[in-house]
């Protein structure tokens, strides 16, 4: 079964300190995919970012980068020089589907940027 | 429009009547996602369309709960029989292909309250 674990349940950090949120997932397929969304107060879901399983590249997008790593089953999200307009819900997902079907969502962390 | 829409944006009902979601989304995109989002379950996948095929329907949570789209285009989300634990927010995407696509990003649309009383 697949199972994807954000521990952080609510972080709160002052504005411009670095943030990062931790995602462990477990599956026993070879391929999968994993996802990170951010959901703001409004509360429209935001897609952020998707990785591959075979591609272990870091990725770096301005203020955001995501470090996943197979050998500890992690996708962890970090934002740095944080904003207030970054407090959201964060949700880390994993699907094993080839066309995104079967999600399994983490439970979310809170996070709280404080001016 | 622009982006995905959903309607109603909040529906109250009474427990053991249907109702019917609806889902319009971004115009071109063949992949489409219905999520359920509730207080005690968290984010959770329901189906997915391509086209208006949808090769799984294993996600839905009951037989009280189907699910259609035509055209390609519309999709509808019915539940059958409300029961309170159906109270929920139903969210809908839409991508051009599927997920998964390296070039293919998910388009939210503003979730309808459910709720069942």
């Amino acid at each position: 079964a697949q199972k994807v674990t954000q521990a952080q349940t609510e972080i709160s950090v002052v504005e411009k300190e670095d943030v990062t949120l931790d995602c462990v997932y477990e599956t026993r397929d070879t391929t999968y995919y994993l996802f990170w969304y951010k959901q703001p107060p409004s509360g429209e879901l935001v897609f952020l970012i998707r990785r591959n399983s075979f591609d272990e590249q870091n990725e770096i997008s301005g203020r955001y980068s995501w470090n996943f790593q197979k050998s500890t089953s992690s996708f962890n999200f970090t934002i740095t020089a944080s904003q207030v307009v970054d407090s959201a819900v964060y949700f880390c997902a994993l699907t094993a589907d080839n066309y995104g079907q079967n999600f399994v969502f983490g439970p979310g962390t809170r996070l709280s940027v404080l001016p | 429009g622009a982006g995905v829409s959903q309607s109603p944006s909040n529906k109250v009902t009474e427990k053991g009547k249907d109702v019917e979601l609806r889902c319009d989304p971004i115009s071109g995109h063949t992949a489409l996602y219905w999520y359920r989002q509730s207080l005690g379950q968290g984010l959770e996948f329901l189906i997915y369309f391509q086209g208006n095929s949808a090769p799984d329907k294993s996600g839905l949570p009951s037989d009280r709960f189907s699910a259609e789209r035509t055209g390609g285009s519309v999709s509808t989300l019915t539940i059958q029989r409300t029961q309170q634990e159906d109270s929920a927010v139903y969210l809908c995407a839409s991508s051009l292909g599927g997920t998964t696509s390296s070039t293919d990003t998910q388009y939210f649309g503003p979730g309808t309250r459910l709720t069942v009383l």
